[in-house]
């Protein structure tokens, strides 16, 4: 079955990087994922579509500070210069024939 | 660029339906390769994928809510709808749309509307 994993939270200092995790589950380690940034109030905003050789292709004016990268069934987005809006919930995505899939979240707090 | 607008009751009775419509501007929702999609987060969790609709119709649901849910096109208003029947307070939850491109990932949201499940 296909899922995704994700650690509940994480956090790191203003300024500093911090690199999220997203798991496929077993047979599934070649699926491509999107990551996907929600601040509190807004509505989601898709960051990246991440390839299993670790190639991204960022949505409109995400800026340089967000990157992606793949190991086996892993799945990453790092987020460098941490600034306080970074401060939300990511999560990441993946899809079959008719079949979306999300995976639980990861709340991130900048302090 | 694409925006996507949520509008409807936001408040229902329980075994009533629910019922939102999402408006689409900045780009054609006939345009080929995109699916148009509803999303829920209940309260205090993550988020719920519920179906999508292509322009000429075909449409895909989340087995878990298939038996209640539909959803519509209206391409004259550049609009998608969604139903939800036979409402319970477990259908309390923000509804987002989004477009999904290439049926793979949702590059554009709506800010959301939240839904309360109440008498």
């Amino acid at each position: 079955q296909l899922e995704l994993t994700q650690s509940p939270s994480a956090s790191a200092s203003l300024g500093a990087s911090v690199k999220l995790t997203c798991t496929l589950s077993s047979g599934h380690s070649t699926y491509v994922i999107a990551w996907h940034q929600h601040q509190p109030e807004k509505g989601p905003r898709f960051l990246m579509k991440l390839n299993s050789d670790g190639s991204h292709t960022k949505g409109d004016g995400i800026p340089d500070r967000f990157s992606g990268s793949s190991s086996g069934a892993e799945r990453y987005l790092t987020i460098s210069s941490l600034q306080s809006e970074d401060e939300a919930d990511y999560y990441c995505q993946t899809w079959g024939t008719g079949i979306r899939v999300f995976g639980g979240g990861t709340k991130l707090t900048v302090l | 660029q694409v925006q996507l607008q949520e509008s409807g009751p936001r408040l229902v009775k329980p075994s009533q339906t629910l019922s939102l419509t999402c408006s689409v501007s900045g780009g054609s929702i006939s345009s080929g390769g995109y699916y148009w999609t509803w999303i829920r987060q209940h309260p205090g969790k993550g988020l719920e994928w519920i179906g999508y609709i292509h322009y000429s119709g075909s449409t895909y649901y989340n087995p878990s809510l298939e038996s209640r849910v539909t959803i519509s096109v209206d391409t004259s208003k550049n609009q998608f709808s969604l139903k939800v029947s036979s409402v319970t307070a477990a259908d309390t939850a923000v509804y987002y749309c989004a477009r999904d491109t290439s049926a793979t990932y949702f590059d554009y949201w709506g800010r959301g509307t939240l839904v309360t499940v109440s008498s």
